[in-house]
């Protein structure tokens, strides 16, 4: 059975600092891994996407995530945060052939100027 | 760039009532899915769709239902609405059958079960 863990369900960090978000999987099979972000009053917006290719996966609005193997993680990292970074993110599953999504419960980001 | 949209932003409801949120996506995809989201507990599947006329449970379908008539729309049906299904509703849409494709998301729909 296929789950996701968020560690941390808030995150606060400085502008101008790390974010580091982390997500680790437990899957049977060789995963495919998302990142989401979703604003107030929004759905949700992928962010990047890990489907085997390379390990260092780069997205949009200057985040990147490094899928693990050995760890079984795939952390999302930015490094300067900025204001409209503010927002929650999720980390979701899937597997070869199955088009469902399992998602973590979420990290609400939070950028103190 | 894909679009989905769902009928309504916010819905206010009585117990009891029957309730339909209507979801459309604009790229001929064939998979659809719907997902209730509450505080602390992430996105749960509700039901998805591979194809039209074709419906399969997530991971909480008691007390909803769906109907997918046509491949670009995909109704979900609360039957009789009670007050612990307020809640923000999420349609997305994807295409592929290998699981590496993202789906997309329309905006959502804030539910109130009065």
């Amino acid at each position: 059975a296929q789950s996701v863990t968020q560690l941390g369900s808030h995150v606060s960090v400085s502008e101008g600092a790390l974010v580091l978000l982390r997500c680790n999987y437990s899957s049977s099979v060789p995963p495919y891994l998302f990142w989401y972000v979703q604003y107030p009053n929004q759905g949700l917006q992928l962010l990047l996407k890990y489907t085997s290719a390379a390990t260092l996966v780069k997205g949009i609005n200057g985040f990147e995530a490094e899928f693990k193997k050995s760890e079984t993680s795939f952390h999302l990292t930015k490094p300067s945060a900025h204001m409209s970074d503010a927002a929650e993110y999720f980390c979701a599953v899937s597997e070869t052939g199955a088009n469902n999504l399992f998602f973590g419960t979420g990290t609400r980001l939070t950028v103190i100027p | 760039d894909v679009k989905v949209t769902q009928s309504s932003r916010y819905l206010v409801k009585r117990t009891g009532e029957k309730v339909f949120l209507e979801c459309v996506q604009d790229m001929d995809h064939e998979n659809m899915f719907w997902y209730r989201q509450d505080p602390g507990l992430g996105l749960r599947l509700i039901y998805f769709s591979y194809d039209v006329k074709m419906k399969e449970k997530g991971d909480i379908p008691e007390g909803y239902s769906v109907s997918r008539e046509k491949k670009e729309r995909f109704s979900l049906i609360l039957e009789s609405a009670s007050t612990n299904q307020t809640s923000m509703y999420l349609c997305a849409s994807s295409w592929g059958a290998e699981g590496n494709q993202p789906q997309h998301f329309g905006d959502g729909t804030r539910l109130s079960i009065l």
